[in-house]
């Protein structure tokens, strides 16, 4: 699976977008971008997925840039319960053996 | 209520010790997984099941044996524990045919002393 970088934390204000960055430069043809996050003591939780377009559910936007070398993931109106661990994972479609990095911590402050 | 639940939550035991992480799922998945978080918050998956059989086994010591009595069950044995086994071991679960969209219950932090 391609190798992911992603900012150690990032803050948001509440209330605002939280935008999280991921480079992905390494992606091939068949890889997926996936998105998890992790709350303090809890498991991780499934935020969305693509492959080159833009996608968008019910918790976020997933933009991915043309030469999918990059995405970032938008929280539009960020909580404190978004307060989390954000990982971004690279992996073929169907591919369950996902393998989570150091992700973001993103704090939402009020 | 819909989940992945796994018992217990803390597990301290001495080295040498035998001990078991239990799993169940009532969203109706036929897939089942552990992952472990290491101490540096590094997930990574141990072993899938897909309606009781094996796929998944990844370079995992002898030592752990899942067992899935049912495709709603996945239990964790481990034996011999270890001081390195001292991690935080996640359940999760899954469609076979969306793998992507894991359901993780909420951890097993096992302290091994």
């Amino acid at each position: 699976d391609a190798k992911t970088t992603q900012p150690t934390s990032m803050d948001c204000a509440e209330g605002r977008a939280a935008n999280l960055p991921c480079n992905h430069s390494t992606i091939s043809g068949n890889e997926y971008v996936y998105w998890y996050r992790q709350i303090h003591s809890q498991g991780p939780q499934y935020i969305i997925h693509g492959l080159k377009n833009n996608e968008t559910n019910e918790m976020a936007s997933l933009i991915i840039t043309e030469d999918r070398k990059s995405s970032t993931l938008i929280l539009p109106h960020a909580t404190l319960r978004d307060t989390a661990v954000y990982y971004c994972i690279v992996s073929v479609r169907g591919g369950s053996r996902l393998t989570f990095g150091e992700g973001t911590q993103l704090t939402v402050n009020p | 209520d819909t989940a992945v639940s796994q018992t217990p939550k803390y597990l301290v035991t001495q080295m040498g010790n035998d001990k078991s992480i239990k799993c169940e799922q009532n969203l109706g998945h036929d897939t089942m997984y552990w992952y472990k978080q290491d101490s540096k918050k590094f997930l990574k998956i141990m072993f899938s099941y897909n309606n009781k059989e094996l796929i998944i086994n990844e370079t995992v010591p002898n030592r752990f044996s899942p067992k899935s009595p049912d495709k709603a069950h996945l239990n964790l044995h481990i034996n011999s524990l270890e001081l390195g086994d001292s991690a935080v071991y996640f359940c999760a679960s899954s469609q076979v045919y969306a793998v992507w969209a894991l359901h993780f219950g909420n951890g097993t932090r096992l302290t091994v002393t």
